[in-house]
């Protein structure tokens, strides 16, 4: 199994609809998860991190972490073009190295 | 704030020549910098982890004679590629965290881009 895994395919949400990525890890002694954002031939920029069981909103951004079952996701409310990017979903591990999947390619059809 | 940026952000050069990336954080201090590397469709791998005044910790797999690192002040660390070959053509990424403890957000530089020939 993969460190960090996010297996959708690339997503197409017509503009304002809602995005939903998913993320699964190995580690179950994992503690901080992050997502980034990716636009093309660009560096991942942050968007969000969560280490409490539960939802955290920030803006049109949700993420859901479920430790028990080794679970993040984000949603992107009333998604605009603007959110077309790659999603990508990265775990800490000791001396706060990171993780990544591979990414999830989000395309927002006006 | 946490601003990171890395030199030359584009570089090409010959097989077997060395190739030097900068990675500097501009507005803070860095304990920690991190080097990733990622290829065209993959997700970014961690190359090494980079400690002020302290040696470079590579991730498996990596070649720490070929990739050199030296992290000499709190606000910049270098990457050398050595001997490049074409394989070793990438998108070469840095990162930083904040120094002061407990903070575990990474500020990613906007990357370099290698073409080896």
């Amino acid at each position: 199994q993969k460190e960090v895994e996010q297996n959708s395919g690339p997503l197409s949400v017509p503009e304002g609809a809602i995005a939903s990525l998913n993320c699964t890890y190995s580690d179950r002694g994992s503690q901080s998860f992050f997502w980034y954002r990716q636009y093309s031939g660009k560096s991942p920029e942050l968007i969000m991190f969560i280490y409490s069981n539960g939802d955290k909103e920030d803006g049109r951004f949700t993420a859901q972490l479920n430790k028990a079952s080794q679970y993040v996701s984000l949603l992107i409310r009333d998604s605009q073009p603007s959110d077309s990017a790659t999603y990508l979903c990265a775990v800490a591990r000791g001396n706060n190295r990171l993780a990544f999947g591979k990414g999830n390619q989000v395309v927002v059809i006006p | 704030g946490a601003v990171v940026s890395q030199h030359p952000s584009w570089v090409i050069c010959k097989s077997g020549t060395s190739v030097k990336i900068e990675c500097r954080s501009l507005d803070f201090q860095a304990t920690t910098m991190f080097w990733y590397r990622q290829f065209p469709k993959q997700s970014l791998m961690l190359m090494a982890t980079s400690n002020e005044g302290s040696k470079a910790t590579y991730e498996q797999g990596v070649e720490k004679d070929k990739f050199l690192i030296n992290h000499a002040s709190l606000t910049l660390s270098t990457l050398t590629v050595t001997s490049a070959h074409p394989e070793d053509s990438s998108f070469y990424i840095c990162s930083a965290t904040l120094a002061g403890g407990g903070e575990e957000t990474q500020y990613f530089g906007p990357g370099t881009r290698l073409l080896v020939l």
